[in-house]
């Protein structure tokens, strides 16, 4: 099944614990990004890769990391997390930058 | 950046009404998409309709790239379609993500 797959799915911890979210697709594609949500703020882009060669910020990259080493692979990195970074995440591919996105289920974070 | 604004906000209707979201956007877009987003708060993908019309069942949507809005239909409601309902978009000229809207939030009652 073709799929974007995210880990966690639910995390509870504490400020300066430096923590990974995981994600994985297995559709081949190109373009990966993360998004959180917010309450009020609504979804908004952290990071992106147009491949394993380019990665850029997007709206909002203070306190986070990317890695994009292989193809499939994109991992959120939170090296220092603060309360401000509760949030739900999501990861998302796409054969191109321009093609439809296809979204992970989702990771909820709680930064005590 | 480009602009994604969504109208009603809000929207309560009975089961086996119908209804019309709309997407307005501020700029040329390469990408368009509407999303429902479950209770569970997973994104579940509806269209992707940078232009034209496209219809899914009792869900249709048609955009209109010249005039910047994006149209989703809704018929025969059932209280599975609850939910939040976003339509995001990229613009002509960028490589970063999609841009969404703020949501129309529907209830339907039984």
């Amino acid at each position: 099944e073709a799929q974007v797959t995210q880990n966690p799915r639910y995390l509870i911890t504490v400020t300066g614990k430096k923590l990974t979210v995981t994600c994985s697709q297995n559709m081949n594609h190109e373009y990966m990004s993360w998004y959180r949500q917010d309450p009020g703020l609504g979804l908004r882009q952290i990071y992106y890769s147009m491949n394993v060669e380019v990665t850029d910020k997007g709206d909002v990259p203070e306190g986070y990391k990317v890695s994009r080493k292989e193809k499939r692979n994109f991992p959120l990195i939170l090296e220092s997390p603060s309360p401000n970074q509760t949030s739900l995440y999501f990861c998302a591919s796409s054969l191109d930058y321009y093609n439809e996105q296809f979204f992970g289920p989702g990771t909820r974070l709680t930064v005590l | 950046g480009i602009q994604v604004e969504q109208s009603p906000p809000d929207l309560i209707l009975q089961e086996g009404a119908n209804s019309t979201l709309r997407c307005n956007f501020s700029d040329s877009v390469n990408n368009l998409q509407w999303f429902h987003q479950n209770p569970w708060g997973q994104l579940i993908n509806l269209f992707y309709i940078p232009s034209g019309t496209k219809q899914n069942g009792r869900l249709s949507a048609t955009t209109v790239a010249t005039e910047r809005y994006s149209l989703l239909y809704i018929s025969s409601s059932q209280t599975t379609d609850s939910g939040v309902y976003f339509c995001a978009a990229v613009s002509g000229g960028g490589a970063d993500g999609l841009t969404f809207g703020k949501g129309t939030h529907l209830i339907i009652q039984p």
